[in-house]
């Protein structure tokens, strides 16, 4: 069982936009601003898309972004394009041992 | 660039020690501010944070799996390694090294798949 609840799916049409959420606690997404979110192909490698909330690598599409309120943060996609269909998980850094904390995954289908 | 790249045995027995190895390339894992870390996933399942351990060999592990894991540098090699003792079928996974920066998982392996079974 994860420690950070994610949907387990969304979907949208090609050129649309789409919010995936993930929910802590205030011992995780709440309190600190190290919240990063990552794409994965199947068989592939994660990769990562936003860290510390809204901060996006160098080489990620300006499509993705990201935000937090309170306990939740949240990975938006414009502008969908097929090649955004994969997996997308959260982190979070956490105060207890765990030190990071994962949500389930969210398979996003581009219809 | 940095590339991690997991290798080890692709099946264990139960009871004994399951060992993979992290070859690091385009870092050097004694020297800068990352930190080493393994992950696991089991299929159909979320992933778990194993353990880490600092370029200085500091490591902290996963409270369920304390007593079971171990993470260790071979600076001679460039390699991290993960070994888990007393390994079941629920260990079976696909295990992960990956480089965490100050928050986040910043470069993951391809991940190598581990089956724990007789």
């Amino acid at each position: 069982q994860s420690t950070l609840t994610q949907p387990a799916s969304v979907s949208g049409s090609l050129g649309q936009s789409i919010t995936i959420s993930c929910t802590g606690t205030s011992s995780d997404v709440g309190n600190y601003n190290y919240v990063s979110w990552y794409q994965q192909h199947p068989g592939k490698a994660p990769k990562l898309m936003i860290y510390d909330v809204t901060n996006r690598p160098s080489g990620v599409s300006n499509r993705f972004s990201g935000s937090k309120s309170g306990n939740t943060a949240s990975l938006t996609i414009s502008g969908l394009q097929a090649e955004d269909e994969a997996d997308y998980f959260c982190v979070s850094y956490a105060s207890s041992s765990l030190l990071a904390v994962f949500g389930g995954g969210t398979k996003l289908t581009v219809l | 660039q940095v590339q991690l790249q997991e290798s080890g045995p692709g099946l264990v027995k139960p009871s004994q020690t399951l060992s993979l190895t992290c070859n690091v390339s385009g870092a050097s894992i004694s020297s800068g501010t990352s930190y080493w870390s393994w992950i696991r996933q089991p299929a159909g399942k979320g992933l778990e944070w194993l353990g880490r351990i600092y370029t200085s060999g500091t490591t902290n592990y996963n409270p369920s799996l304390w007593s079971r894991v171990t993470i260790s540098l071979d600076t001679s090699k460039n390699h991290v390694s993960l070994k888990l003792s007393s390994v079941t079928a629920a260990d079976t996974a696909v295990y992960y090294c990956a480089s965490w920066g100050p928050g986040y998982f910043d470069h993951w392996g391809q991940g190598t798949l581990v089956i724990v079974s007789s």
